[in-house]
């Protein structure tokens, strides 16, 4: 079982819309989730963090963690052509904070 | 806005030559890492960095791979007698300014080549 899963993608979606990424981890002990954007060639970029369970909002990006069901999440809305980019879901374990792994990541493509 | 910055951008090596990948972390930043990424494939941890030891390490980080802080500045990672499969995008990243780690930045990346 990977230890962090993303489903790859392409996930298309019109300008203007709602988009929905989803992660989902295997590791109880999971305590920190991030979420990083990253574009054809360059390297990852932070976008949100969050480390409690529950809804974590910033400009048009929102992260939500449910650490029940092992999942995270994250909603871009008034998708832009510019949020055109691979998503990649990272988390940092209790028992290894210092190694954050990453999924495989979604690639997002907002289409006109 | 403070950045971690990797030198050089591109390196060129021939199989079984050794190669230096540079880095300057963020100033105040206390943890540091090196992560891959082969084309098309996702970023891979190396190992991390704290207080002038490694903190973890991965299975591809073995004895042909060593980090090290020459300097409070700069933070390196020599690979030794480089393979064809080495080929990858190398960033550095850097985090946590106190006890508690928080999240990593990571830098613009050294792509690798090794022919």
């Amino acid at each position: 079982q990977k230890e962090v899963e993303q489903n790859s993608g392409p996930l298309s979606v019109p300008e203007g819309a709602i988009a929905s990424l989803n992660c989902t981890y295997s590791d109880r002990g999971s305590q920190s989730f991030f979420w990083y954007r990253q574009y054809s060639g360059k390297s990852p970029e932070l976008i949100m963090f969050i480390y409690s369970n529950g809804d974590k909002e910033d400009g048009r990006f929102t992260a939500q963690l449910n650490k029940a069901s092992q999942y995270v999440s994250l909603l871009i809305r008034d998708s832009q052509p510019s949020d055109s980019a691979t998503y990649l879901c990272a988390v940092t374990r209790y028992s290894s904070a210092s190694k954050i792994i990453f999924g495989s990541g979604t690639r997002l493509s907002i289409r006109p | 806005e403070p950045e971690v910055t990797q030198t050089p951008s591109h390196q060129v090596t021939q199989m079984g030559q050794e190669v230096i990948l540079r880095c300057v972390p963020i100033s105040n930043h206390l943890y540091f890492y090196w992560y891959r990424q082969i084309l098309g494939q996702k970023v891979e941890f190396l190992v991390s960095f704290y207080n002038n030891e490694i903190s973890e390490k991965s299975e591809i980080f073995d004895d042909q791979f060593s980090v090290e802080r020459p300097d409070g500045s700069n933070f390196t990672l020599k690979i030794r007698s480089t393979k064809l499969e080495d080929s990858a995008m190398y960033f550095c990243a850097s985090s946590g300014t106190g006890y508690r780690n928080t999240e990593a930045f990571f830098g613009q990346g050294t792509r690798l080549t090794v022919v």
